[in-house]
């Protein structure tokens, strides 16, 4: 069972780069890496998934170091409007049928400041 | 993206009855779909994976009696939390995936269940 654990908490102001690293020490093979943001009350959405090294999205950025054993999301120039919660997912959907897990990390929270 | 839609946002009712939600891919089927339950600040937590046409698989600790769900078609699938109390209250979130299509899965907007 890959486990995730994030930070809990995270400030940032508006115009800078907000990282946010998620540990998975257990991550296993056929596991991806997908990064959600929460609004209070909605559905989490998607921002970006990777499996190793460097993906780049128009929102977003995932670094994954070799070991895989964690993953940054990189959010840059934030506004006010990305205070969220962030939350990393490890797992295997395509094989979820099958018993795998999908693991959702305790997510954090980013206050953007003016 | 593919939208997923919930139905309804929000439902109250008195303990005892049974409450069904509602979760529907809108322009895409749907080969499995997955409930989570949310506390109040806390993380999602998987409640169960549904397949379209079998039965649902649960997580451990997850009630299948108490949580019953239903993936009848490949754009619907219910949650009936039966016989509710107060515990119950939490917001449920389903989300879709379709493995031919699409490599993420996509959420709803959730519902919020208070159970009085």
């Amino acid at each position: 069972l890959a486990k995730t654990t994030q930070p809990i908490s995270m400030d940032s102001y508006e115009g800078q780069e907000v990282n946010i690293t998620c540990s998975h020490n257990n991550i296993a093979t056929n596991d991806y890496i997908t990064w959600y943001q929460q609004f209070p009350s909605q559905g989490p959405r998607f921002i970006i998934q990777g499996y190793k090294t460097k993906v780049t999205n128009e929102v977003a950025s995932l670094f994954i170091p070799a070991d895989r054993k964690s993953s940054t999301l990189s959010l840059p120039r934030v506004s006010l409007s990305d205070t969220a919660v962030y939350y990393c997912l490890v797992g295997d959907m395509w094989n979820k049928a099958a018993g795998n897990k999908l693991t959702f990390g305790g997510g954090t929270r980013v206050l953007v400041k003016p | 993206g593919a939208v997923v839609s919930q139905h309804p946002s929000r439902v109250i009712c008195k303990s005892g009855t049974s409450v069904k939600i509602e979760c529907r891919s809108l322009d895409f089927q749907a080969t499995t779909m997955f409930w989570y339950r949310q506390f109040p600040k806390k993380s999602l937590m998987l409640m169960a994976t549904s397949n379209e046409g079998s039965k649902a698989t649960y997580e451990q600790g997850v009630e299948k009696d108490k949580f019953l769900i239903n993936h009848a078609s490949l754009t619907l699938s219910t949650l009936t939390v039966t016989s509710a109390h107060p515990e119950d209250s939490s917001f449920y979130i389903c989300s879709a995936f379709d493995r031919g299509t699409y490599n993420e899965q996509f959420f709803g907007p959730g519902t919020r269940l208070t159970v009085l």
